[in-house]
């Protein structure tokens, strides 16, 4: 049981190019989300997923985009990075059962990104 | 709106001393409190929580009471180790019509020194 997976750990991009950030987790959890993490600023939501097929935007979600297409996998997109998203990136997903808001969300151990 | 406030840092304690990390809230309903631990490098991973007032949660000698009364949930631990020394997170969820969202504080260092 391997939890919640990032790919890749570290990446470096020039300013205008493109990449996929991979998030996978294996606790068969409904719920998956995508965080920044930036000094002095805490976690912010970038976007989020309910479901398989669902996306939804989060406190800071522009210029991202993200998709849900295997219940295990979301995956999230720089179309054309900019210097503004060096940050690091953490998954967490959850689980919908019992009460909403009670369920304690798992972590990936982050992406390091660099945009030049 | 519904929003978390947590005790800026850093924070620098020698080894064994008692540790307090203060946390706010504000949120509409009923929400649950959460405190998230940050290793140098690592992902964030629960520390604690508690789902209403008056619940105490407790784990690896931390412990935090949800105050409904004061919207409050601090962080405390008796008696720190150098392994303590992390960054540390407070969260809430569930508030009302947010379903599992979770808001979280920008974070608290902790160094302890030996």
């Amino acid at each position: 049981n391997a939890g919640v997976t990032q790919t890749p750990k570290f990446r470096v991009l020039k300013t205008g190019q493109s990449m996929t950030l991979l998030c996978a987790q294996d606790m068969n959890h409904e719920y998956m989300y995508w965080y920044r993490q930036d000094p002095g600023m805490g976690l912010r939501l970038i976007h989020y997923s309910v479901g398989e097929g669902t996306t939804a935007k989060g406190e800071v979600p522009d210029g991202y985009n993200v998709s849900r297409l295997k219940k295990q996998n979301f995956l999230l997109g720089l179309e054309s990075a900019a210097p503004s998203q060096t940050s690091v990136y953490f998954c967490a997903s959850s689980s919908q059962r019992g009460l909403a808001g009670r369920n304690e969300q798992f972590f990936g151990p982050g992406t390091r990104l660099t945009v030049l | 709106g519904n929003s978390v406030t947590q005790m800026e840092g850093p924070v620098t304690l020698s080894e064994e001393a008692f540790l307090t990390i203060n946390c706010t809230y504000t949120a509409t309903g009923y929400p649950s409190l959460f405190w998230y631990v940050q290793y140098p490098g690592e992902g964030l991973q629960l520390l604690l929580k508690a789902t209403k007032a008056d619940d105490k949660g407790s784990n690896k000698g931390f412990e935090a009471t949800y105050r409904k009364e004061t919207t409050s949930f601090h962080l405390e631990k008796g008696s720190v180790q150098v392994s303590d020394s992390a960054v540390y997170f407070c969260a809430l969820s569930g508030a009302l019509n947010t379903g599992n969202q979770f808001y979280f504080g920008t974070g608290t260092s902790l160094t302890v020194i030996p």
